[in-house]
């Protein structure tokens, strides 16, 4: 078993779509829980990042940690063409040595 | 701005033919990795290092090599490439959890 999964997709949605984004995981040292957006050809940039369990909102992106159930979220309001990339959720122990990716979702919005 | 400049973009090269790429940042972070990431598996770390000649090994490191000799530099060496190494490839440099990735190598060994 992968330390992290995420469904690879693809998820095609239209736009305006609320898009949710999901990770399990299975190792319960993980502290730090981010999010990364990959366009084609390009490398992973940092999208979300959050400590712990909790919310936390930035524009029309929401990032989700539920510690106890071992699974993070990523929801995307009101969707955009220019949202179309990969997502990647990765995660950190406390000493931010051991950054583990998901596989990454492939995301869609068709205008 | 801020950079991780990796080079080059795109190689092809044949099998046992040493390599290395090159990778540079401009942000004065101590801690460098290197990153594969291959269809279905994401991104798996093969090097890390925590500052100058300190480096050691992430989750993939067969067949390969790196150096730390500067801290703005972090090399990927493949001293005899081989065909399951073809991958696209990413150096990264981090502070306090967040990771800034160069924009990948695309290596293709024959």
């Amino acid at each position: 078993q992968k330390e992290v999964e995420q469904d690879p997709g693809p998820l095609s949605v239209p736009e305006g779509a609320i898009v949710s984004l999901n990770c399990t995981y299975s190792n319960s040292a993980f502290q730090y829980f981010m999010w990364y957006r990959q366009y084609s050809r390009k490398g992973p940039e940092l999208l979300m990042y959050t400590y712990s369990s909790g919310n936390k909102e930035d524009g029309r992106f929401t990032a989700q940690v539920d510690k106890s159930s071992k699974y993070i979220s990523l929801f995307i309001r009101d969707s955009q063409p220019s949202d179309s990339a990969t997502y990647l959720c990765a995660m950190d122990n406390e000493y931010g040595n051991k950054l583990v990716f998901g596989a990454g979702t492939i995301l869609r919005v068709k205008s | 701005e801020a950079q991780v400049t990796q080079n080059p973009r795109y190689l092809i090269t044949v099998t046992g033919k040493k390599l290395t790429v090159t990778c540079s940042q401009n942000m004065n972070h101590e801690y460098m990795s290197w990153y594969r990431q291959d269809p279905g598996l994401g991104l798996r770390q093969i090097y890390y290092s925590m500052n100058v000649e300190v480096t050691d090994k992430g989750d993939v490191p067969e067949g390969y090599k790196v150096s730390r000799k500067e801290k703005r530099n972090f090399p990927l060496i493949l001293e005899s490439p081989s065909p399951n190494q073809t991958s696209l490839y990413f150096c990264a440099s981090s502070a306090q959890n967040e990771a800034f990735f160069g924009q990948g190598t695309r290596l293709t060994v024959v």
